[in-house]
């Protein structure tokens, strides 16, 4: 079965400084990936996907098939960027996505 | 377009008791599905319907169920309540059946039982 693993519950850095924010998958086939973000009494949505291969918000991230990682990244975190962040996986099976156990970064000023 | 809606927004209901959820998806959307939040689980995947056919099921006990209408509007229903099943009901509409395109998540429908 397929499983997402984000080892960091909490992420604390400073504003200015570089995040990574790590997700390991397993699954023997081909998963798409997806990071999802969910704001301060926001909804939970799509920050980007693997496919896309997208920066967005100045947020990056690189699927590594060999280390079966997905880990995203921004070379200067802003404030803004505090959320919880979830790194999510389907297979060719529709609409059926695995999340990971979700990421909360902190920038502090 | 307005975002997917669900309701209730807050429900409290006792052990035992049955539960349906309501959820309208994104005008167009004809992909709807349902995700359960707890706070020991994380986000888990129920089941996804599709063109009013479900397209896959995750692994929940037959207490849920759900079902597409025609106009792509979804709901959920819980029997036999469980203290368990109290959590956060996500619903997520996608214009597609496929993953790779992307889900719209709703606010979600706080379900507390007792």
């Amino acid at each position: 079965a397929q499983r997402v693993t984000q080892p960091e519950k909490l992420l604390s850095v400073f504003k200015g400084a570089p995040v990574e924010l790590k997700c390991n998958y397993s699954y023997s086939g081909s998963p798409e990936l997806f990071w999802y973000v969910q704001y301060s009494r926001q909804r939970l949505q799509l920050l980007l996907r693997h496919i896309s291969r997208e920066s967005i918000k100045g947020f990056t991230a690189d699927l590594n098939k060999g280390e079966t990682s997905f880990h995203l990244k921004k070379p200067f975190a802003q404030e803004e960027d505090s959320a919880m962040y979830y790194c999510a996986l389907t297979f060719n099976a529709g609409n059926m996505l695995t999340f990971g156990g979700g990421t909360r970064l902190m920038v502090k000023p | 377009k307005a975002g997917v809606t669900q309701t209730p927004r807050y429900l409290i209901k006792t052990r035992g008791q049955q539960v349906t959820l309501s959820c309208s998806p994104i005008s167009g959307h004809r992909s709807v599905s349902w995700y359960q939040q707890t706070p020991g689980q994380g986000l888990q995947f129920l089941f996804e319907y599709f063109s009013e056919t479900q397209r896959n099921k995750g692994n929940f006990p037959g207490r849920f169920s759900g079902r597409q209408f025609s106009n792509s509007r979804s709901e959920m229903n819980v029997s036999t309540l469980e203290l368990g099943d109290s959590a956060l009901y996500l619903c997520a509409s996608s214009p597609m059946g496929r993953g790779t395109y992307e889900q719209y998540f709703g606010p979600g429908t706080r379900l507390t039982v007792t």
